[in-house]
């Protein structure tokens, strides 16, 4: 069964990087996935395609701060110069039978 | 500029319907892939099901959590979406958002959503 798990929370200052994981369940490693962020109040918004060999496209507008990388299992969504208004839920996104999410980060910017 | 924009949430009481919209603008709809996806109150994303295009002759798939209840169809004539609900539960109480699979060049890319609506409320309770 396809399962994504992401840690339930994360933290950094403002103005530093964070790093988000996004982990695939065995039998799973070579799926892409796609990250989306969901500011408090708001409907989610696609931040990037990421694929296995650590290849990713952006959405439209979304700044060069978000970046992407792949490890095995691993889908990571780095985020760097952290502003305010990045302080929001992460999900990680794919399909098995169905589209499966995962649990969701939230990113607290101290 | 691509729009996705849901209405027909509501309060509902538990065993009633309800028929959601989604109206899409600026994009070629007929072409694409579209999802519901839910979120309970202070929940994640639950993905509801999925109706995909004509050339994949409108196959639908649904949650097993909906699946029986939930009905999901779309008119390309009027660029919409429809999510109609039967025999609602409590924990349906959700948002209910559209999302667009990501297309290109004929080919859609299942595990990749690329536009999302901002939501409509339903409350099932009595």
């Amino acid at each position: 069964q396809l399962v994504l798990t992401q840690s339930p929370s994360a933290s950094a200052s403002l103005g530093a990087s964070v790093k988000l994981t996004c982990t695939l369940s065995s039998g799973h490693s070579n799926y892409a996935i796609a990250w989306h962020q969901q500011q408090p109040e708001k409907g989610p918004r696609y931040l990037m395609k990421l694929n296995s060999d650590g290849s990713h496209s952006k959405g439209d507008g979304i700044p060069d701060r978000f970046s992407g990388s792949s490890s095995g299992a691993e889908r990571y969504l780095t985020i760097s110069s952290l502003q305010s208004e990045d302080e929001a839920d992460y999900y990680c996104q794919t399909w098995g039978t169905g589209t499966v999410f995962g649990g969701g980060t939230k990113v607290t910017v101290l | 500029e691509v729009q996705l924009v849901e209405s027909g949430g509501g309060l509902v009481q538990p065993g009633g319907s309800l028929r959601l919209s989604c109206a899409a603008s600026g994009f070629t709809f007929s072409d694409h892939y579209m999802d519901w996806v839910r979120q309970a109150p202070g929940k994640g994303l639950e993905w509801v099901g999925r109706t995909r295009n004509k050339a994949n002759s409108y196959t639908t798939e649904y949650a097993a959590s909906v699946k029986g209840r939930f009905t999901i169809s779309r008119d390309d004539s009027k660029n919409s979406l429809y999510l109609q609900m039967n025999s609602l539960k409590t924990e349906d109480t959700a948002v209910y958002y559209c999302a667009r699979v990501y297309c290109s060049g004929g080919t859609c890319y299942s595990n990749t959503f690329d536009y999302w609506g901002q939501g409509t409320l339903v409350t099932v309770s009595s």
